[in-house]
């Protein structure tokens, strides 16, 4: 069974750079069986989709995001990352990394990890 | 105009039964969505995935008593003898061409 462990720091400072990583286990995420995408979850509001990364490395990205989005995977690790650049106050959310199967929706979850943006 | 509409609450006695309801945009009417539970300070779990068709697949570990059906642009999410650890934030989400998109989400309350 699929699970998703996400890591990184819980506190960024403003125009730096959100790093998350997700560690995949009971899968391997050079599978063409899943994808593996981020939401992401404001203090009290609903979920946002990030941004997903296919098989042949093929990513999506919100528009909303996208100029400020990067996921890439590091197969040696199993695992695979999530980089947000020039973070504001409005970044901060909890983050929660997941993996769905082509062609539908998500049904994998991470536990989630909260990241706030603060000097 | 958002692609998924929900209704913001819902609310039902313990025992009784709750249909909430995911109103895909206009053009959007055959695609398939996924509900997702989320319950206060946890990560969201999925339930299940719901056809235009009204046939619906549950994930592994999900109750009998949560079922799902389709009628149009709209998709239902119902859950029967509603129990108090249902109380949740019900979510969902569909997706084209790669992209993801969530519902705004219905809290459901058990009385």
């Amino acid at each position: 069974q699929l699970q998703l462990q996400e890591s990184g720091p819980g506190l960024v400072k403003p125009s730096e750079t959100l790093s998350l990583t997700c560690t995949v286990s009971g899968g391997s995420i050079s599978s063409s069986s899943y994808y593996w995408g981020w939401i992401r979850q404001p203090p009290g509001k609903g979920l946002e989709w990030i941004g997903s990364m296919y098989y042949i490395g093929s990513t999506y990205y919100n528009p909303s995001l996208k100029s400020r989005v990067t996921i890439s995977v590091d197969t040696s690790k199993n695992q695979f990352s999530l980089k947000l650049t020039s973070v504001t106050a409005a970044d901060t959310a909890v983050y929660y990394c997941a993996s769905g199967t082509p062609p539908y929706g998500i049904d994998v979850w991470g536990q989630g990890t909260t990241v706030t943006v603060s000097s | 105009q958002p692609v998924l509409t929900q209704s913001s609450s819902a609310s039902a006695s313990l025992g009784s039964s709750v249909k909430l309801t995911c109103t895909l945009i206009s053009g959007h009417s055959s695609y398939i969505i996924a509900w997702h539970q989320q319950q206060p300070g946890k990560a969201p779990r999925y339930l299940m995935k719901v056809e235009g068709s009204g046939s619906y697949n549950t994930g592994s570990g999900v109750p009998h008593r949560f079922s799902g059906s389709s009628s149009g642009a709209d998709r239902y999410l119902t859950i029967s003898n509603l129990q108090s650890e249902d109380e949740a934030d019900y979510y969902c989400e569909t997706w084209d061409s790669n992209t993801h998109v969530f519902g705004t989400g219905t809290k459901v309350t058990v009385l």
